[in-house]
């Protein structure tokens, strides 16, 4: 597809369970980024790729939250051992460069009973 | 306090209007970015500034600098228009700070 793509777009997981998301940036794009949006707030930066290389992940609220871009394409955000408190959704973004506009997918929704 | 403001945080306005979204920032900017965020969650980029003024169809968004300030203007607002737009600033080479979005409802 033309544009960002994310999966899956909901996530339901208890407590405690492990949860994976992908992002399928635009095709040819360098750079990509995470974010985490709260309900009703705007969203925060988590993490930022260069190609493989993850240079910034000074977002990450904690050591449960993972994020890999192993070929420079399609990326993972893994959170282990999720509470409630991870609920939100999950925004990636891709750019062509860095500080080029970033495009951003549909987001997961991501809820933790 | 943010290091990115929007006022108001939530709008109703009847179809037709014109209406103001201002965007106040505290730090060093290489760009700002307007987004637009409807039900569901995708986000369309509207705008990227970095001086002066763009226009694009009914949307028109001005920056200046020196005050900190942006506004993003919708002309003959119609329905469709309902989404949350939100302000994004880069502050460096690649890290965008969001504001918490204005809520626009746009009544028919």
């Amino acid at each position: 597809g033309a544009g960002v793509s994310q999966s899956p777009r909901y996530k339901v997981a208890k407590r405690g369970q492990d949860v994976a998301l992908r992002c399928d940036p635009i095709s040819g794009h360098v750079s990509l980024f995470w974010y985490q949006q709260a309900l009703g707030q705007g969203p925060e930066f988590l993490t930022y790729f260069q190609n493989e290389a993850q240079l910034d992940k000074s977002g990450l609220p904690s050591d449960r939250f993972f994020a890999e871009r192993p070929e420079g394409s399609v990326s993972t955000l893994k959170i282990q051992r999720t509470q409630q408190e991870d609920s939100a959704v999950y925004l990636c973004a891709s750019s062509l460069g860095t500080g080029d506009t970033q495009y951003f997918g549909p987001g997961t929704r991501l809820t933790v009973l | 306090k943010n290091e990115v403001e929007q006022s108001p945080q939530n709008l109703t306005a009847q179809e037709g209007e014109f209406i103001t979204i201002n965007c106040s920032y505290s730090v060093g900017i290489s760009a700002l970015h307007w987004l637009q965020q409807h039900p569901g969650g995708g986000i369309v980029s509207l705008f990227m500034l970095s001086s002066g003024k763009k226009k694009h169809g009914r949307l028109i968004a001005t920056i200046n600098i020196q005050e900190k300030h942006s506004s993003l203007h919708i002309t003959a607002s119609h329905p469709r228009d309902s989404a949350v737009y939100i302000c994004a600033v880069m502050g460096g080479t690649y890290k965008y700070i969001f504001g918490t979005g204005t809520r626009l409802k746009v009544l028919a």
